[in-house]
């Protein structure tokens, strides 16, 4: 069984520019989770989905982060105008019905911005 | 609120030595526990899970783990750590098991093994 991918692996921006980060869960799973890891810190949840809909982006943390899963599928993850204080790791992950609790990470996007 | 606190930022310990890594968590109902795994550069893996029943529970590569309501405390165990144990540990709490369930991690632990 295939786990979560994620892509790019790296990203080096300045500020101003946009960055969109991809995720494609485990097959089946019908919940989809993106996190920020800043550096020596635990992930903090941005947003997550179950299919297509948004359950909750309240700690997504200005407008300039956005987040779609059209079709209930794969998911993308948009900064517009990015800012040094966005330099984390982003972490997307997955489960489904039998247990919600229990997360597969993928391996994660390393974003540095000048 | 629910919180995890890992109290050791870092923790290094000798090839072939016994390893204790702790974790106590706050949350007034009955939590769903976890330690995860991240290696350099990669994702987080998950090394063990307590839900229920008996406190302590096995993992992958000889890691376990004991759960303490009475002292709100899940702690990470290895009789003996190997050098490839080295990475990050993150200890995890969960609300519930259901369709809103979080995580709420704490800020992981930085094991160094010396050779």
């Amino acid at each position: 069984e295939a786990g979560v991918t994620q892509s790019p692996r790296y990203a080096v921006l300045q500020e101003g520019q946009a960055v969109s980060f991809w995720c494609d869960p485990i097959s089946g799973h019908d919940t989809l989770y993106w996190y920020q890891q800043p550096r020596d810190q635990g992930p903090q949840l941005l947003v997550y989905f179950r299919d297509e809909a948004v359950i909750d982006n309240s700690q997504l943390p200005s407008d300039r982060f956005s987040a779609v899963r059209p079709k209930g599928t794969n998911s993308t993850l948009k900064i517009q105008s990015a800012k040094q204080g966005d330099t984390a790791t982003y972490l997307c992950a997955s489960s489904w019905t039998n247990n919600y609790a229990e997360q597969f990470f993928g391996p994660g996007t390393r974003l540095t911005v000048l | 609120a629910q919180s995890v606190t890992q109290p050791d930022a870092r923790v290094t310990v000798s090839e072939g030595a016994s390893l204790q890594l702790r974790c106590k968590y706050s949350y007034s109902g009955t939590p769903y526990l976890f330690w995860y795994v991240q290696y350099p550069r990669q994702g987080l893996q998950l090394l063990l899970k307590y839900y229920s029943g008996d406190p302590v529970v096995q993992g992958v590569n000889g890691f376990e783990a004991e759960f303490s309501k009475s002292n709100s405390s899940f702690h990470l165990r290895k009789a003996s750590v190997h050098w490839s144990d080295s990475a990050v540990y993150f200890c995890v709490l969960s609300d519930s098991g259901g369709s809103n369930a979080k995580l709420t991690f704490g800020k992981g632990t930085k094991l160094s093994v010396k050779s």
